[in-house]
């Protein structure tokens, strides 16, 4: 199975400072890679999917970016509600599978 | 607007069995492939299985980890979505979600959350 790592475990960032969250996968998924968000007791929430696609009426602030085996999520200016786990995940191949997230924490 | 509603949660002692409900609203639910993530605690999301629709051949797959032990199924008259849980271990223990789509997962249920202890 396609082992998906992301970094870091944990980001601080202030109000304003960009945020960049990194993935990074075992091989190649081409750009079959979608982004979650999760605050806590939530289910977790789909933000993009082929690596760069925003789902409808995601805020511009969030941007993806990569393929084969690196990949970015950028929050250009975050805002308090985007205090959260990140979590990637490819669907190139089965079995999907998930990354072990990244706590984003704006201070 | 999609809704994904499951039950059927809760306490088991291992080795028993559990069979857990999604209950789907707003969308056409026999034309969806749906898929089973469940969630231990403290972790990140994990794959267990999806059902292709009936008109795509209804084939379903599963992770390694509940291959032979559980079984998706799905009664699209009903528009619900099943997961029947045997031979139960404590590494089950998770919030379980009932997920739209096969690839990307567009929309999520609330889940229901399933513990295995004696």
């Amino acid at each position: 199975e396609i082992v998906m790592t992301q970094s870091p475990a944990t980001l601080s960032v202030s109000p304003g400072e960009r945020a960049t969250l990194s993935c990074r996968a075992s091989q190649s998924v081409s750009s079959n890679l979608a982004w979650y968000q999760q605050k806590p007791g939530q289910a977790p929430r789909l933000l993009i999917y082929d690596t760069s696609t925003r789902v409808t009426g995601l805020p511009a602030r969030f941007s993806g970016s990569g393929s084969g085996t690196e990949f970015t999520l950028s929050i250009s200016s975050p805002q308090s509600e985007d205090s959260a786990f990140y979590y990637c995940q490819q669907y190139n191949i089965r079995p999907l599978t998930f990354g072990g997230g990244t706590k984003v924490e704006i201070k | 607007e999609v809704q994904l509603v499951e039950s059927g949660g809760g306490l088991i002692k291992p080795g028993g069995s559990l069979r857990l409900s999604c209950a789907a609203s707003g969308f056409t639910f026999s034309n969806a492939w749906m898929t089973w993530v469940r969630q231990a605690p403290g972790t990140g999301p994990e794959w267990v299985g999806l059902i292709k629709s009936e008109t795509s051949g209804g084939a379903i797959d599963y992770a390694a980890p509940v291959k032979g032990r559980f079984t998706i199924s799905r009664d699209d008259s009903k528009n619900t979505l099943y997961l029947q849980m045997n031979s139960l271990k404590t590494e089950d223990t998770a919030v379980y979600y009932c997920v739209h789509g096969s690839g990307w997962l567009d929309a999520w249920g609330k889940g229901t959350t399933v513990t295995v202890s004696s």
